[in-house]
């Protein structure tokens, strides 16, 4: 089956330091990529989507800037959070896509960021 | 943003028992998921269901999808302790692929 893979799968960064997350496809290539942000007992919020090479697409209230989104290959996309601050502290979970698996989403298994 | 809503929030059942949990949603859909993620873990894909499906089953779980009420099921029959864990439903919207997911069911099941 299809494995998307993230790094790191925790990291803890200091209040102003900026964090960037990787998530690839270890055996397809994906067109589409998603982030998704995850508080503790509740869902998971889609943050933004990203296609292969183009502008990411973010979802309402999700701050562009502070959240940057880079999918430059076909297996790679990276969400760096910038000025991170405690209360960006939460649990990001990228999935990837592709008219090969017929749009199916695979997810990876997360990165838990805490922010002191 | 969030189109589904699950009921209920947080059910709590012996071992043995059967679970239900209800997933209602807002658009229309290609498609609708559900997944499971043990606390502070990643999700695990359960089933996928299209919209021109009715009912799916995968071992000891049976999904329902009722596209004029815009609700699914997923029963979990003879639980066990190990299916303690959130579940999630998730669509998958026509004109798009993007996954939208649901509040989520929390279950436990007591030994």
């Amino acid at each position: 089956g299809a494995v998307v893979s993230q790094h790191p799968s925790w990291v803890i960064c200091k209040s102003g330091t900026s964090v960037k997350i990787e998530c690839r496809s270890l055996d397809f290539q994906a067109t589409t990529m998603f982030w998704y942000r995850q508080f503790p007992k509740q869902s998971l919020m889609l943050m933004a989507t990203s296609n292969e090479g183009s502008k990411a697409t973010y979802e309402q209230g999700v701050e562009k800037d502070k959240f940057l989104i880079n999918h430059a290959s076909l297996t790679l996309s990276t969400l760096t959070v910038t000025s991170a601050h405690p209360e960006d502290s939460s649990f990001y979970i990228c999935s990837a896509s592709s008219v090969q698996s017929s749009y199916e989403q695979y997810f990876g298994p997360g990165t838990r960021l805490t922010v002191t | 943003s969030q189109q589904g809503e699950e009921d209920p929030q947080a059910l709590s059942i012996q071992e043995g028992e059967n679970a239900t949990m209800n997933c209602s949603y807002k658009t229309s859909i290609n498609n609708l998921q559900w997944y499971r993620q043990n606390s502070g873990r990643g999700l695990v894909h359960l089933i996928l269901i299209r919209s021109n499906e009715r009912e799916k089953h995968s071992g000891r779980l049976r999904v329902t999808l009722d596209t004029s009420k815009k609700s699914s099921s997923l029963l979990i029959t003879a639980s066990r302790a190990a299916d303690t864990a959130s579940y999630f439903c998730a669509t998958g919207p026509t004109g798009g692929f993007k996954t939208i997911f649901g509040a989520g069911t929390r279950l436990f099941v007591k030994a």
